[in-house]
């Protein structure tokens, strides 16, 4: 069974830190590793998806890695500021017969303050 | 841009009544997703549909919880008892096509609280 970790579960920084999120899971036979934005009480967004055979993706000031055979994916947010204050979760796709479940993790909760 | 969308957004109800949520996913989404969410822990899968049929149900309490999606558009998530456990939030999610490389798009949430 998948299981995903994320470490910290908490984080907190002054406005205009690079920081890093961390995301293990245990399972590396997967399709792709999401990460998704969700802020309080609301639902979830995507803002990046890694393919299982991509190393990283990039948007913004955002960078998401991937290192399957360790099982573990990094979340780098560039120059961090108040409005990225939120719950970072990331999702593992695993491979099965319903092509791919996904695996949540508890999620990371940023605050950066000004 | 399209969104999926929710409701209620909010429900209160006593133990042992009956509640509903309603979900209509974007427009040409063939897969749906119904996830829960404890406070201060990642979506559990519920439920899986992939047009009117459901593909994974492994987590869905079956005792108490029901899910349907008949015309494999909107789809309907039911509790009936509520126990004070189910207290969460339930997210419905929906991707274009059943593959591994479709981004899902969720909802707003609705926010349960038994009493």
């Amino acid at each position: 069974k998948q299981e995903v970790t994320q470490i910290p579960a908490a984080l907190s920084v002054p406005e205009g830190e690079n920081l890093v999120l961390n995301c293990s899971f245990t399972d590396s036979a997967i399709y792709n590793l999401q990460w998704f934005r969700q802020d309080p009480g609301k639902g979830l967004t995507s803002l990046l998806l890694i393919q299982s055979s991509q190393r990283e993706q990039t948007s913004g000031r955002l960078n998401a890695s991937l290192d399957k055979s360790s099982g573990r994916s990094t979340l780098y947010i560039a120059a961090s500021q108040p409005g990225d204050s939120a719950t970072y979760l990331c999702a593992v796709r695993t491979r099965n017969t319903n092509a791919g479940k996904s695996t949540f993790g508890d999620g990371t909760t940023l605050t950066v303050k000004p | 841009e399209a969104e999926v969308a929710q409701s209620p957004r909010y429900k209160i109800t006593e133990k042992s009544q009956a509640v509903a949520f309603w979900c209509d996913p974007i427009s040409g989404h063939a897969t749906l997703y119904w996830y829960r969410q404890i406070l201060g822990q990642g979506p559990e899968l519920l439920v899986q549909f992939q047009d009117e049929s459901v593909v994974d149900d492994s987590q869905l309490p079956k005792d108490r919880f029901s899910a349907e999606r008949l015309k494999g558009v909107d789809s309907t998530l039911k509790i009936q008892p509520a126990e004070l456990g189910d207290s969460a939030m339930y997210l419905c999610a929906s991707s274009r096509i059943r593959t591994s490389q479709e981004t899902q798009y969720f909802g707003p949430g609705t926010r349960l609280l038994v009493l």
